[in-house]
């Protein structure tokens, strides 16, 4: 099956730095990559999503790019904001999704 | 906007009691999910469901059951609860695969947090 793997698991920022979270996925067959924002007790949100056939997809301050050949996709946060602190999940799909083990960030003031 | 609720935010359980959990959707998407999240592990799926009274096993869906009885509802079972099974739960759910198997959406309630002592 699938494998996903997420780097860094925590990440620290001054606000308005920029973030970068990592991920790497074993199946040449998956075609959607989602990534969620987890808040404390809450489920996880879409925040942003691409699939195979696009290499980078863009939301104000929220970026993905997706490298097919190297099987890495990445989650660019531009200008971090407090609000932004949170934990990050990304996701490799065909079918069944598979999620990485998240990233906690935080956003120093 | 897509809404999936869980039926509690907490629930402490004692080691052997039969648990239940429910998950309602109001957007009419056949595919349900029912994941557990714990830390260092990520999301991993136990069960989902393409369509009412269809169940489909996950990667660890032992110590587990589901029910699908009416399209917008999805239960998740633990017959006889165990320590081990303390954790957050959560539910999703999507649309079908869309075409050539392209992978949809899922959308999240917002977890239950078991403790099973």
């Amino acid at each position: 099956g699938e494998n996903v793997e997420q780097h860094p698991s925590t990440l620290s920022v001054q606000e308005g730095d920029s973030a970068v979270i990592k991920c790497t996925y074993s199946d040449s067959a998956s075609n959607y990559f989602p990534w969620y924002k987890q808040e404390l007790g809450k489920g996880p949100q879409l925040i942003i999503d691409i699939r195979s056939n696009v290499g980078e997809k863009k939301d104000q301050r929220i970026a993905v790019t997706l490298n097919k050949t190297a099987k890495h996709f990445s989650l660019h946060i531009t200008e971090t904001q407090p609000e932004d602190s949170a934990v990050y999940f990304c996701a490799a799909s065909r079918n069944q999704f598979y999620f990485g083990t998240g990233t906690s960030l935080t956003v120093i003031p | 906007d897509v809404k999936v609720t869980q039926s509690s935010r907490y629930l402490v359980k004692r080691t052997g009691e039969k648990v239940f959990l429910e998950c309602v959707q109001d957007m009419d998407h056949e595919n349900m999910f029912w994941y557990r999240q714990d830390p260092g592990l990520g999301l991993r799926l136990i069960y989902f469901s393409y369509d009412v009274k269809m169940k489909e096993k996950g990667d660890i869906p032992e110590g587990y059951s589901v029910s699908r009885e009416k399209k917008e509802r999805f239960s998740l079972i633990l017959e006889s609860a165990s320590t081990n099974q303390t954790s957050m739960y959560l539910c999703a759910s999507s649309t079908p695969l869309g075409g050539r198997g392209r992978a949809e959406t899922q959308y999240f309630g917002p977890g239950t947090r078991l403790l099973v002592l």
